[in-house]
């Protein structure tokens, strides 16, 4: 279970805090997604990146801020949450087109971030 | 706009008996390919089986089957032999011709021995 990593595994924040998810990838994908899961909605699809560059963003809030430096890596900026915040947020990766994600692609996660919003 | 229903919250099994998880999906393409992912406690979510829309025959991964009803839009997962190390949170979901994923809420998978 090395293809996608992410850190911390856990993370407890304020409300006031900054903090950033980090998630890396060693399989060469051009595509990398972030996920919230909770258990109100198990699996919300939150952005999409194709080799770097924002491919969709699902009307999730600005204190989500994610960054893609390169293809492998994935971060997401976290500011002034709430504690509805606090989920698991995987990362996941695949192996797309420039264009982006294609039908046949399948998903990778990583082991998720359990975030805890005080 | 793409849906996956899974209607079946919570299921368990006894061990080395046979089941079966649904899911139902909507979607307007041609071309699309179908999922399930499986997540066990506290462990990543991987990949169980997929299944190409324009194949009529099921996808089948060893202990794992899919029964695909296109025109049902219908899309199950038959595990055979169930194992303890089935227990998990099972995901169906669908991608459509742009690339686009659509997840089901899940069904929790309890295998008892």
């Amino acid at each position: 279970e090395t293809g996608v990593t992410q850190t911390p595994r856990h993370l407890v924040m304020g409300m006031t805090n900054k903090k950033s998810l980090k998630c890396e990838q060693h399989l060469g994908h051009n595509a990398m997604y972030w996920y919230k899961q909770s258990a109100k909605k198990p699996l919300e699809l939150m952005f999409v990146y194709s080799l770097e560059e924002r491919v969709e963003n699902n009307s999730v809030p600005s204190r989500f801020s994610p960054e893609c430096p390169n293809s492998s890596h994935l971060f997401l900026h976290l500011h002034t949450l709430q504690p509805e915040d606090s989920a698991l947020y995987l990362c996941a990766s695949s192996r797309g087109l420039a264009g982006g994600p294609t039908f046949t692609d399948t998903q990778y996660f990583g082991p998720g971030t359990r975030l805890t919003v005080l | 706009a793409q849906t996956v229903t899974q209607s079946q919250p919570e299921m368990s099994v006894q061990e080395a008996e046979t089941v079966t998880l649904s899911c139902t999906y909507d979607t307007s393409e041609n071309n699309y390919y179908l999922f399930w992912y499986k997540q066990p406690p506290s462990r990543q979510m991987i990949l169980v089986i997929r299944q190409e829309a324009y194949k009529q025959q099921n996808a089948t991964e060893n202990r794992f089957s899919v029964n695909f009803q296109k025109a049902a839009k219908s899309f199950s997962l038959k595990i055979s032999d169930s194992q303890l190390g089935d227990t998990a949170m099972y995901f169906c979901a669908s991608n459509t011709n742009a690339g686009k994923s659509t997840f089901g809420d899940g069904t929790t998978l309890t295998v008892k021995p």
